[in-house]
């Protein structure tokens, strides 16, 4: 089938460590993208490629980066730079840049806490 | 910068009852509006994709329509049903070709 896969689905993190949360699509899509989801809040994007090994920042990337080797493959890794790092992270993907009518597809999503 | 504003932010209301949520964006300027279901500590479920040059597209017991200039998109649930329970998510797809999203419509049906 294709899809999403984002994993793991829980994680935590003590403080001062990085953790990296994967998200890996076999839909062959170039765009993929990274949100934050509080409570209460909407989705806020924290990175987005449109190809690979390019990537560029969204609204709130301070202490997170991410890496974009395979096509397939967008890992966001939370740095100990990133405060309030708690949170529900969905990474998206739909068909490249320039095909404007197309829907993003959501994995299911990984719940990071600090403990 | 591209806002959307979701209306009301949350609903309960009795099984059976035809529902409209409400979706604004500040910029008109945008190639398509996409509805989203999420159930609480899952991701986001694809409902209804309007391309700019549609008015309203349905699926099922779902419909939703367009006003681009006006910068409005409803979703109509008919006769709601308790799955019908989630939070509904609408995102629009501007100049950047990324989705930006409103906050989001909780619905409780209750039986």
């Amino acid at each position: 089938d294709g899809g999403i896969t984002q994993s793991p689905k829980y994680l935590f993190r003590k403080e001062g460590q990085n953790v990296t949360l994967s998200c890996e699509q076999n839909l062959n899509h170039d765009a993929m993208y990274w949100y934050r989801q509080d409570p209460g809040q909407g989705l806020r994007l924290i990175y987005y490629s449109q190809i690979v090994n390019d990537f560029q920042k969204g609204d709130i990337a301070e202490g997170y980066s991410v890496s974009r080797e395979k096509k397939e493959s967008f890992p966001l890794t939370v740095t100990s730079a990133q405060k309030n790092p708690t949170a529900f992270y969905l990474c998206a993907s739909s068909i490249p840049l320039g095909q404007s009518n197309t829907e993003a597809f959501f994995g299911q999503g990984t719940r990071l806490t600090v403990v | 910068k591209q806002e959307v504003t979701q209306i009301p932010a949350a609903l309960s209301v009795p099984e059976g009852e035809n529902l409209v949520l409400n979706c604004s964006f500040t910029d008109s300027a945008i190639y398509n509006l996409q509805w989203f279901r999420q159930d609480p500590g899952k991701g986001l479920t694809s409902l209804l994709l309007i391309q700019s040059s549609q008015r309203e597209q349905t699926s099922g017991r779902l419909n939703a329509s367009l006003d681009k200039s006006s910068g409005r998109s409803t979703l109509y649930i008919a006769a709601s049903q308790p799955g019908d329970s989630a939070t509904y998510l609408c995102a629009v797809k501007g100049g950047s070709y990324i989705p930006t999203f409103g906050r989001g419509t909780s619905l409780i049906v209750h039986p």
